[in-house]
């Protein structure tokens, strides 16, 4: 697709459910990263990754949360027994490394309410 | 710890005037610096960058500043539309390539 692609755009979890939230990258693009949006907050970093290599993974606020790329496209987002403080916008974004401005295509996020 | 700060919350400008969006950051190591705008329920879009090595970069009605030795940047828009209306995020980078470092955000309202 033409931007980045992120499903579901909204999901609601009871506490203790295991949640997953899928990113389409754009095409070819080899950089992708997530972030937390919490409400009235800025994006916060979570983890980033170059084709399938996690290269940083220093934001996941715990071991619930979990990563992966693994054919170096499509990422998921794993969060393990959901927590009320997880409700967010999940935000994904990708780049080109050394395009013309390095800028970050953000997608539309998956806004998770935990119940 | 906020590495980038937007210390106002909200702007208020009329339409046809300058908006002055500000920012401030700690982190020495930063090299790269950007601008996004948010619509509500859309994901932030990128707006304008500067490298360290410059201090001023323009774009149409935008324009970043960066006072290193300060350790501070503005955004002005010139003049003020009503379609600017929209939440404003500094942001922050050690490279191009890196992580990038936002700020919680200015909501900008343009008053008719």
């Amino acid at each position: 697709g033409a931007g980045v692609s992120q499903s579901p755009r909204y999901k609601v979890a009871k506490r203790g459910q295991d949640v997953a939230l899928r990113c389409d990258p754009i095409s070819g693009h080899v950089s992708l990263f997530w972030y937390q949006q919490a409400l009235g907050q800025g994006p916060e970093f979570l983890t980033y990754f170059q084709n399938e290599a996690q290269l940083d993974k220093s934001g996941l606020p715990s071991d619930r949360f979990f990563a992966e790329r693994p054919e170096g496209s499509v990422s998921t987002l794993k969060i393990q027994r959901t927590q009320q403080e997880d409700s967010a916008v999940y935000l994904c974004a990708s780049s080109h490394p050394g395009g013309a401005t390095g800028e970050l295509f953000f997608g539309e996020g998956s806004r998770l309410t935990v119940l | 710890d906020q590495q980038v700060k937007q210390n106002s919350p909200s702007l208020s400008v009329q339409e046809g005037r300058i908006s002055i969006l500000n920012c401030d950051y700690t982190n020495s190591m930063f090299d790269y610096f950007l601008w996004y705008k948010k619509y509500p329920a859309e994901g932030p879009t990128f707006l304008i960058s500067i490298s360290s090595i410059k201090d001023k970069n323009e774009d149409g009605r935008f324009t970043v500043f960066l006072n290193k030795s300060a350790k501070h940047l503005s955004l002005h828009i010139v003049p003020s539309q009503p379609g600017d209306s929209a939440v404003y995020f500094c942001a922050a980078s050690a490279s191009r390539d890196d992580k990038i470092i936002f700020g919680k955000g200015t909501r900008l309202h343009i008053l008719p």
